[in-house]
């Protein structure tokens, strides 16, 4: 069965870049999509984009000028860049594998990351 | 503001059955029949329980359906249990631009 784990820091300064990386164990990554949603606390979901084990990307409209999605097959992993963070980017960011057209099979635990100076 | 409407609570005795209702547009729920529903448990992610409007992941209990007429897709969760007790999210593909847009989640209590 496949196993999702997010990794990456806790902890963002405002305006700099969150980085996190999704770990893919127990099944390869390729011939999947996989996605990162994110959940501000108490708060619903958010899609914030997928990328195909080839590297095509697609990315949420009001996130697009910001996130860079990759991936790594020789790692089994796949990475979030989002730039120039605000306290509003902070949420728990989950990674997710696509099973079908969105919809999410297998999730991560999730990471909470909180933008503060 | 999410892009899919939920009311934010639901509730039912235990044994009773409880529908919750995701209202989109025909650019999401309308225009497609890839509507999924999520279960979230506190401190927990999100565990897919229906796709595709009305198909069950396997080892989903059938207690667990959905369903859709036009721009309103539903969750019925019948013969309700203490662990149904949970947060749960609808969602849609959204076309090619948006693909997938979310709705605000509904916290559904077992009395």
């Amino acid at each position: 069965q496949v196993q999702l784990q997010e990794s990456g820091p806790g902890l963002v300064k405002p305006s700099e870049t969150l980085s996190l990386t999704c770990t893919v164990s127990g099944g390869s990554i390729s011939n999947y999509y996989w996605s990162w949603i994110r959940q501000p606390p108490g708060k619903g979901l958010e899609w914030i984009g997928y990328i195909y084990y080839s590297g095509s990307t697609s990315y949420n409209p009001s996130l697009k000028s910001r996130v860079t999605i990759s991936v790594d097959t020789s790692k089994n992993q796949f990475s979030l860049k989002l730039s120039s963070v605000t306290a509003a980017d902070t949420a728990v960011y989950y990674c997710a594998r696509l099973s079908g057209v969105a919809v999410a099979g297998s999730w991560g635990q999730g990471t909470l990351v909180t933008v503060s100076s | 503001q999410s892009a899919l409407t939920q009311p934010p609570s639901a509730s039912g005795s235990s044994g009773q059955s409880v529908t919750i209702s995701c209202t989109g547009t025909s650019s999401d729920v309308a225009g497609y029949n890839y509507v999924s529903w999520y279960q979230q448990h506190p401190g927990k992610a999100p565990k897919l329980m229906i796709y595709e409007v009305s198909k069950r992941p396997s080892g989903v209990p059938d207690r667990f359906s959905g369903s859709k007429s036009g721009n309103t897709a539903s969750l019925t969760v019948s013969g309700l249990q203490a662990e149904d007790e949970a947060d749960y999210y609808c969602s849609s593909y959204a076309g090619n631009d948006n693909y997938w847009v979310f709705g605000g989640g509904t916290k559904l209590t077992v009395l």
